[in-house]
């Protein structure tokens, strides 16, 4: 079993729909939670962060932790064209290192 | 100019050859990393190193070196490349400290071994 894992997609929404994109990690003593933006042919870029169960809310974007069920979600709301990329989700292994783990990504298209 | 700064952007070489990925960093930050992107695998870590003298094998070092010149500057080497190794590469930078968990990615160099 994959460390974390996401729906490789492609998911496609019409423009202003809300977007839900899904996450589930498999270390139970996970500890921070991240989601990265990446449009294509560019670098990642952190969009959220939550540590914490509950909801998270920045504008457009809300994420949704549940460390018991041990997922994590993105929801994008009023979802435009410009928001078509993929969409990382990253978990912090505890630890001394505390680097991320990535999860392949979830591919999202906004149609017009 | 960027905070993260990779060089070459884009490269390709033929089998056996060695080569070299540089990464350089304006942000100050102590802890660099280095990750491989392949279609459908995400990303995945290669080498971390937390300061100069503190240097780590990730979950994909096999065929990898990197070397730690300063706090600024981390770079990654293939010995002797091989065609598996065609990949974007990322070199990203971080803060350190607990539930500091952004990273900082440099633009990606495209590697293609032939």
């Amino acid at each position: 079993q994959k460390e974390v894992e996401q729906n490789s997609g492609p998911l496609s929404v019409p423009e202003g729909a809300i977007a839900s994109l899904n996450c589930t990690y498999s270390d139970r003593v996970s500890q921070s939670f991240f989601w990265y933006r990446q449009y294509s042919g560019k670098s990642p870029e952190l969009i959220m962060s939550i540590y914490s169960n509950g909801d998270k809310e920045d504008g457009r974007f809300t994420a949704q932790l549940n460390k018991a069920s041990q997922y994590v979600s993105l929801l994008i709301r009023d979802s435009q064209p410009s928001d078509s990329a993929t969409y990382l989700c990253a978990v912090s292994v505890p630890g001394s290192a505390r680097q991320l783990t990535f999860g392949s990504g979830t591919q999202l298209t906004v149609l017009p | 100019d960027a905070d993260v700064t990779q060089t070459p952007r884009n490269r390709i070489t033929k089998t056996g050859k060695r080569i070299m990925l540089e990464c350089s960093q304006t942000k100050g930050h102590d802890r660099m990393y280095w990750y491989r992107q392949d279609p459908g695998l995400g990303l995945r870590l290669i080498y971390y190193s937390f300061d100069v003298k503190d240097i780590n094998k990730g979950e994909i070092s096999d065929g990898y070196s990197v070397s730690r010149q300063a706090q600024a500057k981390f770079s990654l080497s293939l010995e002797s490349a091989i065609p598996n190794q065609t990949a974007l590469y990322f070199c990203a930078t971080r803060v350190g400290g607990p539930n500091t968990g952004e990273l900082f990615f440099g633009e990606g160099s495209r590697l293609t071994v032939l």
